[in-house]
């Protein structure tokens, strides 16, 4: 069965210092991971995505993401946090179960960026 | 990007009454919406996907009389609480997934979410 771990209710990070979100995934096959962020009572914005191509992937806001497979981790990386980036963040592998794909998320992680 | 409209952004009801969610793709034809339910502090959790045309495919626990999905259009699916109690207060989401590209190698596009309030 697909599944996501974020191992992190929360991360606290001071402004201005580097900032990881981890996740890791079980999935047969290659795997499909997204990154996703909620703000208070919003939906989901798209920060970034791996499917294939080279491990580290960039994405929305300064973010980036590093796949690795022998660790089967997805962790999320910013070099310099703002405390606008204070949210939650969601991990995401793609499933397929009932005869359809869809994403199964992991728990979400909280990030605290504090000035 | 592609934009999903939800509506309406919150809602509050009599306990008994049922309520309709929207789900609009405002910029490109969704062949797949999906409905999640997020309870406070607590991850998505996927109630059902829907195909234009077709019955909802619901998972495993979400009752299909309960919650009505319907997708009669490329651009358009509804949630429908039935006889809301409670307990079915949540904030609920959409999502859709564009027609190019095929299955899931792209992003998904999420709604705004509608905060339910049953009394």
């Amino acid at each position: 069965a697909q599944s996501v771990a974020q191992p992190e209710d929360q991360v606290n990070v001071a402004e201005g210092n580097p900032l990881t979100v981890k996740c890791t995934y079980s999935v047969s096959g290659n795997p499909y991971l997204f990154w996703y962020v909620q703000y208070p009572n919003r939906g989901l914005q798209f920060l970034l995505k791996y499917i294939t191509g080279d491990n580290l992937v960039k994405g929305s806001y300064g973010f980036e993401a590093e796949f690795n497979k022998s660790q089967t981790s997805f962790h999320l990386k910013k070099p310099s946090a703002l405390v606008s980036d204070s949210a939650l963040y969601f991990c995401a592998v793609r499933g397929f179960s009932g005869g359809y794909n869809k994403l199964i998320f992991g728990a979400g992680t909280r990030l605290a960026v504090h000035p | 990007g592609a934009v999903v409209s939800q509506h309406p952004s919150w809602v509050i009801c009599k306990s008994g009454t049922s309520v309709k969610i929207e789900c609009r793709s405002l910029d490109f034809q969704a062949t797949t919406m999906f409905w999640y339910r997020q309870f406070p502090k607590q991850s998505l959790m996927l109630m059902a996907t829907s195909n234009e045309g077709s019955k909802a495919t619901y998972e495993q626990g979400v009752e299909k009389d309960k919650f009505l999905i319907n997708h009669a259009s490329l651009t358009l699916s509804t949630l429908t609480v039935t006889s809301a109690h409670p307990e079915d207060s949540s904030f609920y989401i959409c999502s859709a997934m564009g027609l190019a590209g095929g299955g899931l190698t792209g992003e998904l596009f999420f709604g705004e979410g509608s905060r339910l309030t049953v009394l």
